[in-house]
């Protein structure tokens, strides 16, 4: 596609719940980052891929939280037993290298909702 | 590790005029790059402009251009002629180039200024 996809746009799910979020990059980005924004703050660094390399799963909060990626395609974050406090935007980014000066291009985000 | 700091949590500007968002970072390394990205209400992040370190001269695209100030850790973001349409949140992000164990692919984000634009 012409941009990076993220779906669903919009999730509300039981407190509880697991939920799936989709991304799919520009294709040949070989790097695809998640982002999680909370109201009122700036981006907070989930989890990065880098083709086949092993993810830097450094920003991950919890074990509730995983994310997979085949190859150069696209990615799945996965919340668990979802919390009040998992609500927030949830950001996939691309970019054709992992480096520097770089542009990475994000998705228009999933809004998630734990009631 | 790197942080951003945008201490403007609001600005307002008339359309037509010119703005400045500011944004300091704490950083011990000597090479990396700066950007300030812009969030419409569509939440999509768009690049507005870049600036790598080595580099004195300051960044411009279009109405929009930087003040960076490496010794003070300074990256301001001027926006001129402002328009309607600039309106949204303006996020400023820092990006190591790797070494000395850095990691060279995450953007570090400030918390964001939202910028009104008035007719």
């Amino acid at each position: 596609g012409a941009g990076v996809s993220q779906s669903p746009s919009n999730k509300v799910t039981e407190k509880g719940k697991d939920v799936e979020l989709r991304c799919d990059p520009i294709s040949g980005h070989t790097a695809l980052y998640w982002y999680r924004q909370r109201l009122g703050q700036g981006l907070e660094f989930l989890i990065y891929f880098q083709g086949n390399s092993a993810p830097d799963k450094s920003g991950l909060p919890s074990d509730r939280f995983s994310a997979e990626r085949t190859g150069e395609s696209v990615s799945t974050l996965t919340i668990q037993r979802t919390q009040q406090e998992d609500s927030a935007v949830y950001l996939c980014a691309s970019s054709f290298r992992a480096a520097g000066g770089t542009e990475a291009f994000f998705g228009q985000g999933t809004r998630l909702t734990v009631v | 590790a790197q942080t951003v700091t945008q201490s403007q949590p609001e600005m307002s500007v008339q359309e037509a005029e010119t703005v400045t968002l500011s944004c300091t970072y704490d950083t011990s390394e000597s090479d990396y790059y700066l950007f300030w990205y812009k969030q419409p209400p569509s939440r999509q992040m768009i690049l507005v402009i870049r600036q790598e370190a080595y580099k004195q001269q300051n960044a411009t695209e279009n109405r929009f251009s930087v003040n960076f100030q490496k010794a003070a850790k300074s990256f301001s973001l001027k926006i001129s002629d402002s328009q309607l349409g600039d309106a949204a949140m303006y996020f400023c992000a820092y990006r190591s180039l790797g070494g000395s164990g850095g990691s060279n692919y995450k953007l570090t984000f400030g918390k964001g200024t939202l910028l009104t634009v008035n007719p």
